[in-house]
């Protein structure tokens, strides 16, 4: 969906590195999500945000940080990247509506590998 | 939390039959349950929703029904064709926090 943009796409980097995934959405999205998808885990909610600096964790926020400025950016902050966050890292978008249709709509996704 | 178990996780099948898949969820405040089909290297994709007060909706070939007093909802698709060869994630939402929680997906293959 052209609506969300994540980068990099791909990265590799070492143990002990800090590592910023970016989330940009030209949707006008109130909600915005992270995920880690790891086989057989499915996708696992880490942060979210319900608008400009409001975020709160998911269920696998530890060493993970994050930060909204902005509507379109949502950013993701490994302060210290080890090797058990290898994975492949989505955004998505939502629009927050709960009794309408809050529809979660993903980015790409960002490949990362932590060696 | 909300805690969603999806069962199979993998499932074949030959074209033209049916395949279901089935997934139960522990929050009896969540009121919105989307499936989603990700294609290999692929991002996850909506294919059908069903809200909490529907006991069923159906959409071409696919269908997801709703059972709240049991907790449980499942994803049927008849007449199964190659490209529906994927995997299919269930997914509850809390209506408190807007959180979206997902099962563990289920890999679907169509044997032509």
């Amino acid at each position: 969906d052209a609506g969300i943009t994540q980068s990099p796409r791909h990265k590799v980097t070492e143990t002990g590195t800090p590592v910023t995934l970016r989330c940009h959405q030209t949707e006008n999205h109130r909600y915005m999500y992270w995920y880690r998808q790891d086989p057989g885990h499915g996708l696992r909610l880490i942060h979210y945000s319900y608008g400009v600096k409001d975020t709160d964790k998911g269920e696998v926020s530890d060493g993970y940080s994050v930060s909204r400025s902005k509507t379109e950016d949502f950013l993701l902050t490994l302060e210290s990247a080890t090797s058990s966050q290898t994975s492949v890292y989505f955004c998505a978008t939502g629009t927050g509506l709960r009794s309408g249709a809050n529809v979660l709509t993903f980015g790409a996704g960002s490949r990362l590998t932590v060696l | 939390g909300e805690n969603v178990e999806q069962h199979p996780s993998t499932l074949s099948v030959q074209e033209g039959d049916s395949a279901v898949i089935k997934c139960t969820y522990s929050d009896s405040a969540s009121n919105y349950f989307p499936w989603y089909k990700q294609e290999l290297g692929k991002r996850p994709q909506l294919i059908i929703d069903i809200r909490s007060n529907v006991g069923e909706k159906k959409d071409q070939r696919i269908a997801v029904t709703l059972n709240k007093t049991a907790k449980h909802f499942s994803l049927h698709i008849t007449e199964t064709q190659p490209e529906d060869s994927a995997v299919y994630f269930c997914a509850a939402r809390e209506d408190t926090g807007n959180q979206f929680y997902f099962g563990t997906g289920t890999s679907l293959t169509v044997i032509p």
